[in-house]
């Protein structure tokens, strides 16, 4: 299986920071990989997907990029209402695998 | 409006099996996979298989060959998940969650405590 490692794994940061989240892949996923946010309590909601295409109704401070095994998610001015854990989401094996999520908090 | 309705949570004793339900409503459950993913807090989440509902052709996640059986009825447009031999290890919240590739709606989950 594809593992994917996501750093950093609990992240502190302030109203309107530039926050930054890594995801790494075992091997080349080319872009076959998506984003989640997690509140607590709640299920997961798809932010992005095929790396960079963010989905319908997200706000465009949410951005992702990234190919191969290298993967970013970026919020561009951080809000109260972000703070959730982050997981991505590798779709290219044909057996799904997530990273073990970043928790994202507010200093 | 597409929403995915799980059942509600479930307490079993170690040994038993449950069955999940996940109820469809605002598309055919024949147009999309479903898939069924476990989460526990301190692991994060698993992918546990799919469902075809449209031929009934399923793919699961080799730790959960012999958990999981996922079954659908397409004349109410509902997908199931069967967990047997349950040990606390299956404590978690379940969720179904639609699409082939990536997971654009989710359930809300099903909380499942086993214990004795």
């Amino acid at each position: 299986d594809i593992q994917m490692t996501q750093s950093p794994s609990l992240l502190s940061a302030s109203v309107g920071d530039r926050v930054t989240l890594n995801c790494k892949a075992s091997q080349n996923i080319y872009k076959n990989l998506a984003w989640y946010q997690q509140k607590l309590g709640e299920a997961p909601k798809l932010l992005i997907y095929n790396a960079n295409s963010l989905q319908t109704g997200i706000p465009s401070r949410f951005s992702g990029s990234g190919s191969g095994t290298d993967f970013t998610l970026t919020i561009s001015s951080l809000q109260p209402e972000d703070v959730a854990t982050y997981f991505c989401q590798q779709y290219y094996s044909g057996s799904w695998t997530f990273g073990g999520g970043t928790k994202l908090e507010l200093k | 409006e597409v929403q995915l309705q799980q059942s509600g949570p479930e307490l079993r004793r170690p040994g038993s099996s449950v069955k999940l339900s996940c109820k469809a409503s605002g598309y055919s459950i024949t147009d999309y996979l479903m898939h069924w993913v476990k989460h526990r807090p301190e692991h994060g989440l698993e992918w546990i298989g799919w469902i075809d509902p449209e031929d009934g052709e399923t793919k699961y996640a080799q730790k959960f060959q012999s958990k999981a059986t996922l079954t659908a009825d397409t004349s109410s447009n509902t997908a199931y998940m069967q967990l047997s031999s349950l040990t606390s290890e299956d404590t978690a919240t379940y969720f179904c969650a639609r699409n082939g590739y990536y997971f654009d709606y989710w359930g809300q989950g099903v909380m499942v405590t086993v214990s004795s």
